[in-house]
């Protein structure tokens, strides 16, 4: 039990386009889910952290309205790269972490790798 | 000093040789933890929860030593699947009202045929 999707794997764009990635938990209801990101040699970067059906939480430095997330449901969460320019190309993770027996672990997406042109 | 801090490496191991690294953390109250491996391009998964004084799981051991606020990773008899990066995680502390995990930057591992 506990996978976590991600849509799409990969994606190439346009500088100034927007790009939708969505996360989904496929056998468990996630509460609460998270938006990594992670560039070359480097570890993950928390983003941001929404709970289904209230606004995400950013962290430090990560622009709100640059990245919008909806987490409108409790299996899906998206997360929209607004204006993408070059230095946004990334792999972005998503992890999610329901209820009960599945509420101590963060269940990791398979990641997203975005190349803005 | 840092939450979480790893040698990044790379460390370079001659397959079937014992390698171990370390991750310091920084908070006294953290009450458990996490190894994970993240191969490349792949998302990261996890490797052993440690949550007393160590965790054994096969050719993998963990041992947590809280008096110096230190976990490490031991890899016995290594082989060329365990080529990966090892990431140190700290989840949170329960009831603290916090549900980051907190990342090391990861020690970066290749084994050599």
């Amino acid at each position: 039990g506990a996978v976590v999707s991600q849509h799409p794997s990969w994606v190439i764009c346009k500088s100034g386009t927007s790009v939708k990635i969505e996360c989904r938990s496929l056998d468990f209801q996630a509460t609460t889910m998270f938006w990594y990101r992670q560039f070359p040699k480097q570890s993950l970067m928390l983003m941001a952290t929404s709970n289904e059906g209230s606004k995400a939480t950013y962290e430090q430095g990560v622009e709100k309205d640059k990245f919008l997330i909806n987490h409108a449901s409790l299996t899906l969460s998206t997360l929209t790269v607004t204006s993408a320019h070059p230095e946004d190309s990334s792999f972005y993770i998503c992890s999610a972490r329901g209820s009960g027996a599945f509420s101590y672990e963060q269940y990791f997406g398979p990641g997203t790798r975005l190349t803005v042109t | 000093r840092k939450e979480v801090e790893q040698d990044p490496g790379p460390f370079n191991v001659p397959e079937g040789a014992t390698v171990a690294f370390n991750c310091t953390y920084s908070n006294s109250a953290s009450q458990s933890f996490f190894w994970y491996r993240q191969d490349c391009r792949k998302e990261p998964k996890l490797l052993m929860s440690v949550y007393s004084s160590g965790n054994e799981d096969g050719r993998f051991t963990a041992q947590l030593n809280r008096a110096s606020q230190y976990i490490s990773l031991l890899i016995r008899d290594s082989k060329l699947s365990d080529s990966a990066t090892y990431l140190c995680v700290v989840p949170p502390i329960p009831n603290f009202g916090n549900e980051k995990l907190t990342f090391g930057t990861g020690t970066r591992l290749t084994i050599i045929p």
